[in-house]
């Protein structure tokens, strides 16, 4: 069945860039999503992609699509304390009923 | 301003009782969503509803039951069937009109077994 996998952990210090990695294995994803999780909250939509995409940026949010390997990632430039959350990689077929999370990336940063 | 109101924060069940999560949505979504988060592992899918009156089973819906008899209430009875409901739920909704589809969430109510 369709799966969508990351890293679970990653930790930078504040002020460089952190990169979250996600492959996913439906090949008829049509959109992509990254969430942000803060602890003890729900979560936050903070981006997504339509597959046709390579590329969108949105502020310090830079998301990269590599649609051959399957490949999502999502660039977060200078990095603040106030990022450190979870962050979810998503993946829904067109309609969108059903979307599939990953496990999340806890994200670390370090003052 | 619009969001999803969960209720209670944090609950504690004792074993053998039937609990039910409250979900409350002001947004005039269609869609409500309920998932299950544990540590180390992505959300997973228990019911949701794309409609009034109707809902489906998600990828762990046994020990679990819903009900959708208004468009702003989708609420989740965890039942002494379900073995191990100590987890983080969390509820969703999602705009049908639009083309991106991503979910709106609620804050999560916490579930323990005492």
């Amino acid at each position: 069945g369709e799966d969508v996998e990351q890293s679970l952990f990653l930790s930078v210090r504040e002020g460089d860039s952190s990169v979250i990695n996600c492959t996913y294995t439906d090949s008829s994803s049509t959109y992509l999503y990254w969430y942000k999780q803060e602890p003890g909250a729900g979560l936050q939509l903070l981006t997504y992609i339509f597959s046709n995409m390579d590329m969108k940026q949105d502020q310090r949010l830079t998301v990269l699509l590599n649609k051959k390997d399957k490949h999502l990632s999502l660039r977060i430039a200078d990095t603040q304390t106030g990022d450190s959350a979870i962050y979810f990689c998503a993946e829904s077929g067109t309609g969108g009923f059903k979307t599939i999370f990953g496990a999340g990336t806890r994200l670390f940063v370090k003052a | 301003d619009g969001g999803i109101t969960q209720s209670p924060k944090y609950l504690f069940r004792k074993e053998g009782q039937n609990v039910t999560l409250s979900c409350e949505q002001n947004l005039n979504h269609d869609a409500m969503y309920w998932y299950r988060q544990d540590p180390g592992q992505g959300l997973r899918l228990i019911y949701y509803s794309q409609i009034v009156n109707d809902f489906q089973k998600g990828d762990i819906a046994e020990g679990y039951s819903v009900s959708r008899e208004k468009k702003e209430s989708f609420p989740l009875t965890v039942t002494s069937a379900q073995k191990n409901p100590t987890a983080f739920y969390l509820c969703a909704s999602r705009d049908t009109g639009t083309e991106v589809y991503g979910y709106t969430f609620g804050s999560g109510t916490r579930l323990t077994v005492v």
